[in-house]
């Protein structure tokens, strides 16, 4: 049930642009995106429900498909301080629980360099 | 507010002992998580709590691991005995329960078993 992202790393100039993408196998109720610099916790960017996306920071957006249960982050105008890894975690509710359970995907190493 | 408080920050033992780590959530954050996180790999959820009720442990390894949340605030989890490959990252975070938030991380307790 692991979400799938893809690429696996990439490498940007500062001012480029980069989309992450997210995929999952089965029906979502809302997406996660995360992003953590090394040797620091996960950080919350912003997150995407059924029926909507919502935009957490200026110059990174995402989009959520929900037929396709697809998801896709872009970053645009990249800053140095963008580096880290991106995660996707997809949701699901856990029947009975009244509860949600987050999964993450294996991450996208993104690079912006001067 | 305060954010989700851990510790140890790091931990040293030699397989075979025991360790156990302590995470203190945000303020009125019903849902509680523990994740491990190995090097290079997406963290991935151990056990959830909402208030002091476990609502997912499928992928706790009982046979070694445990976790309490007592009065449906702090939560302690344990590892006993330890093995090689539980040298990772150990994330808490908390949430509210309504699915439609993201997590907060704390800064993590780094193990190594040697």
């Amino acid at each position: 049930q692991q979400p799938v992202q893809s690429p696996q790393a990439v490498i940007l100039r500062e001012g480029e642009d980069a989309v992450i993408n997210c995929s999952s196998s089965k029906a979502l109720y809302s997406v996660h995106w995360y992003r953590q610099k090394h040797g620091e916790a996960p950080v919350f960017l912003m997150i995407l429900l059924k029926g909507g996306e919502q935009k957490g920071h200026e110059k990174i957006s995402a989009s959520f498909n929900e037929k396709k249960q697809q998801s896709s982050l872009y970053l645009t105008a990249s800053q140095l301080s963008y580096s880290g890894t991106y995660f996707c975690g997809t949701v699901r509710r856990i029947s009975g629980a009244g509860s949600y359970q987050l999964t993450f995907g294996k991450g996208t190493k993104l690079s912006v360099i001067p | 507010e305060a954010g989700v408080a851990q510790s140890p920050r790091y931990k040293i033992i030699e397989k075979r002992q025991s360790v156990a780590f302590w995470c203190n959530p945000i303020s009125g954050h019903a849902t509680l998580y523990w994740y491990q996180q190995i090097l290079g790999q997406g963290p991935k959820l151990l056990i959830q709590f909402q208030n002091n009720g476990v609502v997912d442990d499928s992928q706790l390894p009982k046979d070694r691991f445990s976790a309490e949340r007592l009065k449906g605030v702090d939560s302690t989890l344990k590892i006993q005995p330890a093995k090689l490959e539980d040298s990772a990252v150990y994330l808490c975070a908390s949430s509210l329960s309504t699915g439609t938030k993201g997590y907060t991380f704390g800064s993590g307790t780094r193990l190594t078993v040697v």
